[in-house]
């Protein structure tokens, strides 16, 4: 079974910083991409970032550019989210996700990255 | 980026009967090399996180009922719950994953009548 937990969220003064976790289990980590998405008080879905299976390749909303890692260490099966200069408008709960399994057809395979399993989620709040 | 527009916002249906969710991408999120449609549907219900119903537009996930179905293809699709059952009472939303930024639609919220 697949499992994901998140960790390391909570009360932060804005400008400052946290680094959220994910564990992951019941599947084979590093062969899937993974993502964290986030969702505000009261509000809908909002993808974060991305990070390719390996760690190669990663994509960053706007929204979050230049003050937001994310990172994984396969070796640990964990995820990460290091999240610098902290505004009020963070202020969400942070699910972290796994991509669904690759499509192939025709000898061609193609990434599939809706969000296959999700993680309970994690609070952050940057008050001050 | 790809703007995802879903309609109603909400609706109340009556137990039993059908209900159904409209979602609009600005441009297509069809791919023509593999004619997929990039198109997922979640489901969430209160304090949970969101849960993948259905993907590729009309791929229904392992274990959902299948009174859940998805339907369209490029900039259109729908979600219908042909049998509303109060267990569905739920906030449904589209995502695109045909190209980054990821987009979601502002989300859907099923009651019952």
């Amino acid at each position: 079974e697949v499992q994901l937990v998140e960790s390391g969220g909570g009360l932060v003064q804005p400008g400052g910083s946290l680094r959220l976790s994910c564990a992951a289990s019941g599947f084979t980590f590093s062969s899937y991409a993974m993502f964290w998405v986030r969702q505000a008080p009261g509000k809908g879905l909002e993808w974060v970032s991305t990070i390719s299976n390996r760690g190669g390749n990663t994509y960053y909303a706007d929204s979050v550019k230049g003050r937001f890692t994310i990172s994984r260490d396969n070796s640990k099966n964990t995820l990460y989210l290091q999240m610098n200069s902290l505004r009020a408008e963070d202020t969400a709960v942070y699910y972290c996700a796994k991509e669904g399994p690759t499509y192939c057809s025709g000898g061609s395979c193609n990434s599939a990255e809706y969000f296959q399993h999700w993680g309970q989620g994690t609070p952050v709040t940057v008050s001050s | 980026d790809i703007v995802m527009t879903q309609s109603p916002d909400s609706l109340a249906v009556s137990l039993g009967e059908r209900a159904t969710i409209n979602c609009k991408s600005s441009q297509s999120v069809l791919y023509t090399s593999n004619n997929k449609n990039y198109l997922a549907w979640y489901q969430q219900k209160p304090g949970q996180p969101p849960k993948l119903l259905i993907y590729w537009a009309s791929t229904r996930e392992s274990g959902v009922p299948d009174r859940f179905s998805g339907s369209g293809s490029a900039t259109d699709f729908t979600l219908t719950i042909t049998s509303l059952q109060a267990q569905d009472v739920a906030v449904y939303y589209c995502h695109q994953y045909y190209s980054t930024p990821h987009t979601f639609g502002q989300g859907t919220k099923v009651e019952i009548k």
